[in-house]
């Protein structure tokens, strides 16, 4: 029974080059959340997505940044002319519900480095 | 919006002692979810306990316990019989149980540097 697989676990990028950071929830689980932990701090909400909808993006940059859940497939996190600040680990967690408790539970992170 | 505050950067144990994390957080919501995650170096999050603020009994998980205090909004995590494994950083986080969108995010504190000395 597969976690949450977070794709790639690091990735280097050149300023304003795109990353593109991949998550399959675990199995069952249709609710998504990106979270966004900058060095020596806690982690920071980023987004909340369902399968094609866009739920809560009230942490995300204004610009920049978007994700989507697509019907198939992973969803993506996408930081487009990335900076130095975006250097940090991003997180993917799912649930089976948005609310009513169900733990969230978390992948391994991806690591990105911007150069 | 609600605040999780960790007003201790770093901690440290006696391997077999008792250690004591403390957090306190601030909502204006009476129903919600709290929650102590630990981040080891491999740095995934692993969820340690879980307490519903409804339930008056205080979660307990083997050598994991925690003090919910609700009046005092104050959620502290003891761990009992320390092992050198619980060496990471621990996250304490809010949850809201109400609504779609407000139910659904965690809030964390900024967490605490565990060590743990043989």
């Amino acid at each position: 029974n597969a976690g949450v697989m977070q794709n790639p676990r690091h990735l280097v990028r050149r300023r304003g080059q795109e990353a593109r950071l991949r998550c399959s929830p675990m199995k069952g689980h249709s609710h998504v959340y990106w979270y966004r932990q900058l060095p020596e701090e806690g982690l920071k909400f980023m987004v909340y997505l369902q399968k094609e909808n866009i739920i809560d993006e009230s942490g995300m940059p204004k610009e920049r940044f978007s994700a989507e859940f697509p019907k198939e497939g992973p969803s993506i996190l996408r930081i487009q002319q990335v900076v130095r600040g975006d250097s940090a680990a991003y997180f993917c967690a799912s649930s089976q519900q948005g609310a009513s408790g169900n733990t969230i539970y978390f992948g391994e992170g991806s690591w990105l480095t911007v150069v | 919006a609600q605040t999780v505050t960790q007003s201790q950067p770093e901690m440290s144990v006696q391997e077999a002692e008792t250690v004591t994390l403390s957090c306190t957080y601030d909502t204006s919501e009476s129903d919600y979810y709290l929650f102590w995650y630990k981040q080891p170096p491999s740095r995934q999050m692993i969820l340690v306990i879980r307490q519903e603020a409804y339930k008056q009994q205080n979660a307990t998980e083997n050598r994991f316990s925690v003090n919910f205090q609700k009046a005092a909004k104050s959620f502290s995590l003891k761990i009992s019989d320390s092992q050198l494994g619980d060496a990471a950083m621990y996250f304490c986080a809010y949850r809201s149980r109400l609504g779609e969108t407000s139910g659904s995010r965690l809030t964390f504190g900024e967490g605490t540097q565990l060590t743990v000395n043989p």
